[in-house]
């Protein structure tokens, strides 16, 4: 099994560019989350999802976009972005059992905004 | 949200047993304590998870006090490959709790393993 995938791994936008950053994953799990890492810091979450068709916002979801349109996909749309939002983002996804369980991890995107 | 407070570094030397201490006073009845860890480049890996007593897995020991206010996560005979950020994480997702709470994650606390 792959696990969590994230594509791509690195990225150079220019200031107000757009892209998208898919998540994939390959475990039928229902939550699906996308945080980002600062250096020196820990992770922040921007959205997250629990279920299909669902997303939520998180600790810091301004500029950002996300859709799950299908189980295993959660995709995260920068529509303009900024400096700011260079980080590392990482997603991760987690299966419902009623009670908090373990969370798998894509490797992360680096996005440099110049 | 529960806030964590867990110390910012330690060092510790090979095949010495370490304890990470995780402080959440405001703990709420429906929260679990989750430990992840994390290498450079890498997302975080979860480690284990409880939520009262002491859990106990391959990698590592949580002990939680009866008031549940602290945790401290234990590895035993550490080696240069523990080398990473250890995170304390404590939260809700229950769909019972009014709304789905995926906590934040601290700044974690730096593990160096020394030969």
């Amino acid at each position: 099994n792959a696990g969590v995938t994230q594509t791509p791994k690195f990225r150079v936008l220019k200031t107000g560019q757009s892209m998208t950053l898919l998540c994939a994953q390959d475990m039928n799990h229902e939550y699906m989350y996308w945080y980002r890492q600062d250096p020196g810091m820990g992770l922040r979450l921007i959205h997250y999802s629990v279920g299909e068709g669902t997303t939520a916002k998180g600790e810091v979801p301004d500029g950002y976009n996300v859709s799950r349109l299908k189980k295993q996909n959660f995709l995260l749309g920068l529509e303009s972005a900024a400096p700011s939002q260079t980080s590392v983002y990482f997603c991760a996804s987690e299966k419902s059992t009623g009670i908090p369980t373990e969370a798998f991890f894509g490797q992360g995107t680096r996005l440099t905004v110049v | 949200l529960a806030k964590t407070t867990q110390p910012i570094s330690m060092d510790s030397y090979e095949g010495q047993e370490v304890n990470i201490t995780c402080s959440h006073n405001n703990i709420a009845t429906n929260d679990y304590i989750t430990w992840y860890q994390q290498f450079p480049s890498q997302g975080p890996r979860f480690i284990i998870q409880g939520y009262k007593t002491k859990v106990t897995n391959e990698v590592a020991s949580l002990f939680i006090p009866a008031d549940r206010k602290s945790s401290t996560l234990s590895l035993p005979r550490v080696s240069l490959s523990d080398t990473a950020v250890y995170y304390c994480l404590v939260g809700d997702i229950t769909p019972n709790s009014g709304g789905y709470q995926k906590v934040t994650f601290g700044t974690g606390t730096k593990l160096q393993v020394i030969p």
